[in-house]
């Protein structure tokens, strides 16, 4: 199977500030890797995902970097706002079968 | 529709009583999953559904738990005999195919909070 891990599980940053969120997956055969994104009482929503063939991908304030060697790949926010207080889920997924497998999950907590 | 909608929003039940969760996903969709998210915790891979194949039942935690997918649409989750350890809320997600292509994006509906007394 696949097994992800997520750190750190709690994070408190100010506002302006960059925070950054890590994940490692086991199998090398994962080649997907999404980052969702759950505010309080709702579903997880996808904030930016990338593939094995990249090695960063940037979506405005959010950026995603892999590292196919290591096997991590990192979430970083900049210029923190309030707003991104959430519950952060990074994820990896095979070619082949059709299961996603999550990270447990990160709580930041953007102070103003 | 234009999101993954899930009904109820929320339920309270006793011990011992069944439920049924409902959830209607993005219109075109052909996989649809269930998770578990117990408080605090991380999603829990419950079922999936492709198509006319037969369901992934790989993550139901017991026999109190089944899932059906009526005319590759409508999905609902039934857990029977419902245990205080089934409070949790439940997550539907559906993408337009399974498996990695280009379209596996998933969408997630906003949960069923179930709690049990």
């Amino acid at each position: 199977g696949e097994n992800v891990e997520q750190h750190p599980s709690t994070l408190s940053v100010q506002e302006g500030d960059s925070a950054v969120i890590k994940c490692t997956y086991s199998d090398s055969a994962s080649n997907y890797f999404p980052w969702y994104k759950q505010e309080l009482g709702k579903g997880p929503q996808l904030i930016i995902d990338i593939r094995s063939n990249v090695g960063e991908k940037k979506d405005q304030r959010i950026a995603v970097t892999l590292n196919k060697t290591a096997k991590h790949f990192s979430l970083h926010i900049t210029e923190t706002q309030p707003e991104d207080s959430a519950v952060y889920f990074c994820a990896a997924s095979k070619p082949t079968g059709n299961q996603f497998y999550f990270g447990t999950g990160t709580s930041l907590t953007v102070i103003p | 529709g234009a999101g993954v909608s899930q009904s109820p929003s929320n339920k309270v039940t006793e011990k011992g009583k069944d439920v049924e969760l409902r959830c209607d996903p993005i219109s075109g969709h052909t996989a649809l999953y269930w998770y578990r998210q117990s408080l605090g915790q991380g999603l829990e891979f419950l079922i999936y559904f492709q198509g006319n194949s037969a369901p992934d039942k790989s993550g139901l935690p017991s026999d109190r738990f089944s899932a059906e997918r009526t005319g590759g649409s409508v999905s609902t989750l039934t857990i029977q005999r419902t245990q205080q350890e089934d409070s949790a809320v439940y997550l539907c997600a559906s993408s337009l195919a399974g498996g990695i292509s280009g379209a596996n994006v998933l969408t997630f509906g906003a949960g069923s909070r179930l709690t049990v007394l």
